[in-house]
């Protein structure tokens, strides 16, 4: 089972920044944070991991709290092509883990 | 050049039926896996393959076999098809010493009648 909680769906405006939430609570020290997209009918596409610092790279930024407990997904201006299911998945720390996915978060960007 | 490619897009079928799903990676990647998502759209893992090697099998049943004849490529059969296997199944490939990303197939849609 997914040992991460979503909101199932949220709407952003088109340019505006999307600031996706998640809960993982029982998070262990020693597993990372990942988010994944799913765009209508393709596959899955990795955005960003992390273990506890806050990391960015050229699709989004990710800000894990100091306890770990939850973090956020922050795309900095959401254009219709994000429109899409976003995952947010917590990983061991063998690189051949399986991922295990939860029910996501439905962001519909809206012009 | 597409990182991982399935053939076919889409596959339909009668019950009872015996198929195949073809998976190749370009990047040299040594882990392989196979995933179902259902027509509820939960994504679930299948299997995974390291160095030709079955590291993980997710309570699928036996009808479903993964074979992998080189490094490059993890192939799926299914025996006996059911109306049940009906869904997109993909394919993706990782690195089992990095920790990051897994790379997607575009997936296959089955469909059994």
């Amino acid at each position: 089972d997914a040992k991460t909680t979503q909101p199932p769906s949220m709407d952003c405006a088109e340019g505006r920044a999307a600031n996706l939430p998640c809960n993982h609570s029982t998070i262990s020290g020693n597993e990372y944070v990942y988010w994944y997209r799913q765009i209508h009918s393709q596959g899955p596409q990795y955005i960003i991991h992390g273990l506890k610092n806050n990391e960015t790279n050229e699709m989004a930024s990710l800000i894990i709290t100091e306890d770990r407990k939850s973090s956020t997904l922050i795309l900095p201006h959401a254009t219709l092509r994000d429109t899409a299911v976003y995952y947010c998945i917590v990983r061991g720390v063998s690189g051949n883990t399986p991922l295990v996915f939860g029910k996501g978060t439905r962001l519909s960007v809206i012009a | 050049d597409t990182a991982v490619s399935q053939t076919p897009k889409y596959l339909v079928t009668q019950m009872g039926n015996d198929k195949s799903i073809k998976c190749e990676q370009n990047l040299g990647h040594d882990t392989m896996y196979w995933y179902k998502q259902d027509s509820k759209k939960f994504l679930k893992i299948m299997f995974s393959y390291n160095n030709k090697e079955l590291i993980i099998n997710e309570t699928v049943p036996n009808r479903f076999s993964p074979k992998s004849p080189d490094k490059a490529h993890l192939n799926l059969h299914i025996n006996s098809l059911e109306l049940g296997d009906s869904a997109v199944y993909f394919c993706a490939a990782g690195s089992s010493e990095r920790y990051n990303e897994q790379f997607f197939g575009p997936g296959t849609r089955l469909t059994v009648l």
